[in-house]
């Protein structure tokens, strides 16, 4: 059964940097994309990032400038960081497993971790 | 980067209801769309791919249909467990767009 198991620090000041890891259990984790989506609260989802084994990596452009994912083949994991924090940048951030091709969805998700922003 | 578009944005109905919810594109996605179920506090659960592909273990009262620019995720009868908010996502192309989504509210 595969199971994703999110952590990092919660309550950052503006300026610094978010850092969160996703572990993955069970499952293949070379046939699949990795990914960090994010929902502000009371608002609707937005896809930051994706990750594939090899570190080939593709991001949202609106973030860009401030993102960088890596991966951990030997672990199992991989890491989303996100520089300049500001309040916009709270919200709860999952981790997901993610298809391409034509089966292309997003099938397993982590249990999600509320990243506040705040002086 | 391809916009989606919900409609409605907030849908009020009863158990044993028929609800259709809609996903329109702004360019063509082929069938490369994705519904999602989100619980107030939960992850999202995906239910369909491939804009019509029950993902397993989904209750077969959901079901997914359109291609190109226009999309239906439809619940033949609500169930307790159906009252949430649901999402469409494209996975055509980068980056991996979501709808605004539908809060599906009891009556």
């Amino acid at each position: 059964q595969v199971q994703l198991q999110q952590w990092g620090a919660g309550l950052l000041k503006p300026s610094e940097t978010l850092s969160l890891t996703c572990a993955v259990q069970g499952g293949s984790f070379t046939a699949y994309g990795w990914t960090w989506i994010r929902q502000p609260p009371g608002k609707g989802l937005e896809w930051i990032s994706e990750i594939y084994y090899t570190g080939s990596t593709t991001y949202s452009p609106s973030l860009k400038s401030r993102v960088t994912m890596s991966v951990d083949t030997s672990k199992k994991q991989f890491s989303l960081q996100l520089r300049s924090v500001t309040a916009a940048d709270t919200a709860v951030y999952y981790c997901a497993r993610a298809l391409r091709g034509l089966s292309a969805r997003m099938d397993h998700w982590g249990q999600g971790t509320l990243v506040t922003v705040s002086t | 980067d391809i916009q989606l578009t919900q409609s409605p944005s907030f849908l009020a109905a009863s158990v044993g209801d028929r609800v259709t919810i809609t996903c329109r594109a702004s360019q063509a996605i082929s069938s490369f769309l994705a519904w999602y179920q989100q619980r107030p506090g939960n992850a999202p659960k995906l239910l369909i791919f491939g804009a019509s592909t029950l993902q397993s273990g989904v209750p077969s009262r959901f079901s997914g249909s359109g291609s190109g620019t226009e999309f239906t995720l439809t619940i033949s009868s609500l169930q307790p467990e159906d009252f949430a908010t649901y999402y469409c996502q494209q996975l055509n192309s980068y980056p991996r767009t979501f709808g605004q989504g539908t809060k599906l509210e009891i009556k």
